[in-house]
């Protein structure tokens, strides 16, 4: 199993511009979710979502568009970027049955905004 | 919403010491509280976690407390060694909201 992939895992953006950072999985897990990482402030939950055909928002979902199509893919929308967004990003998944356990992250994808 | 507050934000200690971290949450409906240990521009792993019912959980030097009454939990480590130098995140786990919410992190560093 490859686990958890992001692409792209380095992207620059000018401020407007939009783009999709792309999370799949093949360990066919439920809960699937995006998280952004900015110094001294943790991980932040973006969206997230519990199956296929169901997102919803997490503690900063402002800017972001997800859709959940299929169980395995889970892709993340700007639609249009700001400087503000500079981050690395991180995808997550969870089998989400039997009560919650460990989280599995991708790699990460560092975005930069100009 | 629910609210994690880790401190400290930064520990240095000496090679052998212990190391503590505390977290405390606001929900009293949470029930599932993981650390995550992360090495540089490394991805977040599962280092150790804890359920409401039970108290205490160890993991050869590591060990995580929770206090569901005062609502905080602790990440004990123990005989620490250079390479428990990283940052550790605790996280939250409400069923009601499907939402896992993480600390700001701490940064330990080890010194040798």
């Amino acid at each position: 199993n490859a686990g958890v992939t992001q692409t792209p895992k380095f992207q620059v953006l000018k401020t407007g511009q939009s783009m999709t950072l792309q999370c799949a999985q093949d360990m066919n897990h439920e809960y699937m979710s995006w998280y952004r990482q900015d110094p001294g402030m943790g991980l932040r939950l973006i969206h997230y979502s519990v199956g296929a055909g169901i997102t919803d928002q997490g503690e900063v979902p402002n800017g972001y568009n997800v859709s959940r199509s299929t169980t395995e893919d889970f892709p993340l929308r700007l639609l249009s970027a700001a400087p503000s967004q500079t981050s690395v990003y991180f995808c997550a998944s969870n089998p989400g049955t039997g009560g919650f356990g460990e989280l599995f992250f991708g790699e990460g994808s560092r975005l930069t905004v100009l | 919403g629910e609210n994690v507050e880790q401190h400290p934000s930064t520990l240095s200690v000496q090679e052998g010491d212990s190391a503590v971290i505390k977290c405390t949450y606001s929900d009293s409906a949470s029930n599932y509280f993981p650390w995550y240990k992360q090495e540089l521009g490394k991805r977040p792993q599962l280092i150790i976690d804890i359920r409401s019912n039970v108290g205490e959980k160890k993991d050869q030097r590591i060990a995580v407390t929770l206090n569901k009454t005062a609502k905080h939990f602790s990440l004990h480590i123990t005989e620490t060694q250079p390479e428990d130098s990283a940052v550790y995140f605790c996280a939250v786990w409400m069923d009601s909201s499907y939402k896992l919410i993480f600390g700001s992190g701490t940064r330990l560093l080890v010194r040798p």
